[in-house]
């Protein structure tokens, strides 16, 4: 069992609303991962980082940021929560140096954060 | 362009028939490819990776892949699919960064 959590599981709430999604691992691992699962299931980079106080922005545009002050957790924030904001958040980390070395390349996913925006 | 696609959207197999789900990849240069599963309501898995060496790779479940170079493939497989195969099946390949393919939901009918 991978050692990466993600909370709240699910969480309902109305429009306007500022919220965080959590998420901490205890692996040391330096590299973690926002991903955006939509309605389709496709899977979107939507932030990362590589290291404290390292964030970047994925493949898919957000609204959300994110910080890492600590190595251990990579909370996700929406200031002003919409329905189009709506989806499945994943959050991942992994200890590979970069990518394509020789190592492992293996990302360990935490169980997600459902979102529903009213 | 996409690094990794996944033409299926939906396989449905009979349980202890074989389980094929595809993945073709277009990355510069010896890719590095994985499979990961997606059991309903939770978090994906990783099944298993290439990195280099033998084409066949062993993975977790009783899953296997294939890496074919010249068809630019990686397909995964299972000689005789379980109704607990049922879920997503996700293809990746580190192209800079990894990225996932769309996605394809195998269904295992008992």
């Amino acid at each position: 069992e991978a050692d990466i959590y993600q909370t709240p599981r699910y969480l309902v709430i109305g429009t306007g609303k500022k919220i965080t999604l959590e998420c901490s691992q205890t692996m040391g691992h330096d590299k973690m991962y926002w991903y955006q699962q939509d309605p389709g299931m496709e899977l979107h980079l939507i932030h990362y980082s590589y290291g404290v106080n390292s964030t970047e922005k994925g493949d898919l545009s957000s609204e959300s940021t994110v910080s890492r002050i600590r190595t251990e957790h990579f909370p996700l924030t929406l200031e002003s929560a919409r329905p189009s904001h709506t989806s499945q958040y994943l959050c991942a980390s992994s200890d590979h140096s970069e990518w394509g070395a020789a190592d492992t390349g293996e990302l360990f996913f935490g169980e997600g954060s459902r979102l529903t925006v009213l | 362009a996409q690094s990794v696609a996944q033409p299926e959207d939906q396989v449905n197999v009979a349980e202890g028939n074989p389980l094929t789900v595809k993945c073709t990849y277009s990355v510069s240069g010896n890719p590095y490819l994985f499979w990961y599963v997606q059991y309903p309501n939770r978090g994906l898995q990783f099944l298993l990776k290439y990195i280099t060496g033998d084409n066949l790779v062993k993975g977790s479940y009783g899953f296997e892949a294939e890496f074919n170079k010249s068809q630019t493939s990686f397909h995964l497989k299972k000689p005789s699919a379980l109704v607990s195969d049922s879920a997503l099946y996700f293809c990746a390949v580190i192209d800079y960064k990894l990225s996932f393919g769309a996605g394809t939901t195998v269904t295992v009918r008992a």
